[in-house]
């Protein structure tokens, strides 16, 4: 079965860095997701990508944050100035017009 | 506002026994509703989904879930746990097919021998 991929599975970064995370989506979907579970905490919705552009974010997602579609097959998510509140897993998740929402496994990201 | 609440933090359940998840929303109208399953160090897999039809919907790994609009509950079920079910467990909502997903705090699982 077809999977989303990210890459890293754990990230270190010192506060301040610019961090990028790396998903593959499923290659016939069309949407796209970023979202993010802070330890203990529930996982909360980032951004939606579709069609080359956001087509809706959340209030965590601020200047800070970016996402892009480089090259039609991985899907970016920007952290341009790490803080130590953006450490948590972030999950990469992607749906087709005839397929559930996939989720990949995820990268932790540990800010110091 | 849009919400998924699941008010069990934690169950514990013997092996063998039937389990039985809590989910409640409040949405403006019936929204797309799904229960997905995390293990741990693992992604979200999803258990099941419900958009419309029957209330009575069934999944991978032996668990169903029912809707029920008078409740605006969406309780997941499975008749005999393994151990390999404990996980934690996550109910989401979704105004519909393409929109962000709202998740529920989660139900940890333990499965006692």
């Amino acid at each position: 079965e077809p999977e989303v991929t990210q890459t890293p599975s754990h990230q270190v970064t010192q506060m301040g860095q610019e961090v990028i995370l790396r998903c593959v989506p499923i290659s016939n979907h069309l949407y796209f997701y970023w979202y993010r579970q802070i330890l203990g905490q529930k996982v909360e919705f980032l951004v939606s990508f579709y069609n080359n552009e956001i087509s809706e974010k959340s209030e965590i997602f601020d200047d800070q944050f970016s996402v892009e579609r480089p090259d039609g097959s991985n899907f970016t998510l920007k952290i341009r100035s790490t803080k130590l509140e953006d450490s948590a897993m972030y999950f990469c998740a992607s749906l087709g017009l005839r397929s559930p929402l996939h989720f990949g496994n995820g990268t932790r990201l540990t800010v110091t | 506002a849009q919400s998924v609440t699941q008010p069990d933090i934690h169950i514990t359940v013997s092996e063998g026994a039937s389990l039985e998840l809590r989910c409640n929303y409040s949405y403006g109208a019936t929204p797309y509703l799904f229960w997905y399953v995390q293990s741990p160090g693992q992604g979200l897999q999803l258990l099941l989904k419900y958009f419309s039809g029957d209330t009575l919907v069934q999944g991978i790994k032996g668990f169903e879930a029912e809707f029920k609009r008078s409740q605006s509950s969406f309780n997941l079920r499975k008749p005999s746990v393994h151990w390999s079910d404990a996980a934690e467990y996550f109910c989401a909502a979704a105004r519909a097919a393409g929109n962000k997903l709202t998740f529920g705090g989660g139900t940890r699982v333990l499965v006692k021998p």
